[in-house]
């Protein structure tokens, strides 16, 4: 079956600690892969999306990036977080050739201290 | 993507229909409606799309006006658990593909 994970599901970090966030995706190939966040009251900004290894398109300037190394995996990373970093980071993919819409991750909850 | 406009908020009572609106007026041709809704803390979930014709499955239905300017989400038995922020969305370029750009939606509660 095709299903989208992602960890950890709550994080707390202090300013100026690096951040890795990965999402990870099975029973499927080659899907497209999306970062999204969500910051308290506000609706969902795409940060990046791929649609292959190693292609990686970014949609907003941050302190955060993304990398995929695997077909199947979607990281993203800060190496130094700031304050404004906080939020709800979702992974999303397309499954079904879009028939159902996007699938997202059950998302993680970043609390930059 | 194409600008959608919701209302901040609705009601409902549990029981009832709740029918949430959406005005796409720069809609193109070949770009697809498309539902989503969160719950409190949880990531969106895919609830329906259409193109022209009206949808149905077993969360939901939408009906597309003619002119595919704007559209309605119909719950027709909410229930409490259908208490959620609903999304609107006409991705890019007509691709389902496409980038998804989330506005912030209506609020529905569902009221007992």
């Amino acid at each position: 079956s095709q299903t989208i994970h992602q960890w950890p599901a709550t994080l707390v970090q202090p300013v100026g600690s690096p951040l890795s966030l990965e999402c990870t995706v099975e029973g499927t190939s080659n899907p497209n892969l999306y970062w999204y966040r969500q910051a308290a009251g506000r609706g969902l900004q795409l940060l990046f999306y791929s649609i292959g290894i190693d292609q990686i398109s970014s949609e907003v300037p941050q302190n955060l990036s993304a990398s995929r190394p695997q077909d199947r995996q979607f990281i993203l990373s800060s190496k130094k977080l700031l304050l404004s970093d906080s939020g709800f980071y979702l992974c999303a993919w397309l499954p079904d050739r879009g028939r159902k819409g996007y699938t997202f991750g059950s998302g993680t909850r970043l609390t930059v201290v | 993507d194409a600008k959608t406009t919701q209302p901040p908020s609705m009601d409902c009572a549990e029981g009832r229909a709740a029918n949430l609106p959406c005005n796409h007026s720069t809609i193109s041709g070949n770009e697809y409606v498309y539902w989503y809704r969160q719950i409190h803390s949880q990531g969106p979930q895919y609830i329906i799309h259409g193109l022209k014709n009206n949808e149905t499955n077993e969360m939901a239905s939408l009906i597309i006006t003619e002119d595919r300017k704007s559209s309605t989400l119909i719950l027709p038995h909410a229930t409490l658990r259908d208490t959620a922020v609903y999304y609107c969305i006409v991705p890019a370029g007509g691709t389902s593909y496409g980038k998804l750009t989330f506005g912030q939606g209506t609020i529905l509660t569902v009221h007992p």
